[in-house]
């Protein structure tokens, strides 16, 4: 239950595309949806982050999507760039100052 | 610049010997983490304390001993009890318990 199921593992795209990211989740606690992006040898950075009030947020070419009765969310890398190679991690947290991260998705965009 | 210092970066250690990593933050956050990340398996969770002189056990908490006698410090020890402790280790700092976490650069230890 307090588990996050990230896929994929990894994921290459071309210059361009689109990348996207998918996580799952069971707990319905959870109403903290961030996710972070990590460069090799660097701590995590938050990225962008959703709460289950809303079914889309978007900074810039990222995008959250926000599907509350699926227990689902993604997250949408438009236009990928080469700087973009990094990898991201989803997490939850019911707002009790815990937090429960996925696996991780190493992304890859080819030049 | 605020933000969470780790130190040392890189760290290798003899089996049987325990090890001290340390967190400092001037972000005047209430609540402190560590975690554990290794290759395919995400960010576990060590310890947490959200408050000075009280701290909790994460999920993988079995040789490992934090304290937090300041708030602005979070020392984490691998003790010899630990039976794998090489991974790269990260610190991070919240104000609030359910907004951003903010982490450190990480410090990798690797036993020889």
């Amino acid at each position: 239950q307090q588990q996050v199921k990230q896929s994929p593992q990894s994921l290459i795209v071309q210059k361009g595309g689109i990348s996207i990211i998918n996580c799952a989740y069971e707990n319905t606690a959870f109403d903290y949806f961030p996710w972070y992006q990590q460069f090799p040898g660097k701590g995590p950075a938050l990225l962008i982050a959703i709460r289950p009030d809303v079914s889309e947020k978007k900074e810039g070419r990222f995008t959250i999507s926000f599907n509350k009765s699926a227990k689902q969310f993604s997250l949408h890398i438009m236009d990928s760039q080469p700087g973009d190679s990094a990898t991201y991690f989803c997490a939850a947290s019911p707002g009790t100052y815990k937090y429960i991260f996925g696996t991780g998705t190493r992304l890859k965009v080819l030049a | 610049d605020g933000g969470i210092t780790q130190s040392p970066k890189y760290l290798f250690r003899k089996e049987g010997q325990n090890v001290t990593l340390s967190c400092e933050q001037n972000l005047n956050h209430d609540a402190m983490y560590w975690y554990r990340q290794d290759p395919g398996q995400g960010l576990r969770l060590i310890y947490y304390s959200q408050i000075v002189n009280d701290f909790q056990k994460g999920d993988i908490a079995e040789g490992y001993s934090v304290s937090r006698e300041k708030k602005e410090s979070f020392p984490l020890t691998v003790t010899s009890a630990q039976k794998n402790p090489t991974a790269f280790y990260l610190c991070a700092s919240t104000s609030t318990g359910f907004g951003e976490l903010f982490f450190g650069e990480g410090s990798r230890l690797t036993v020889l």
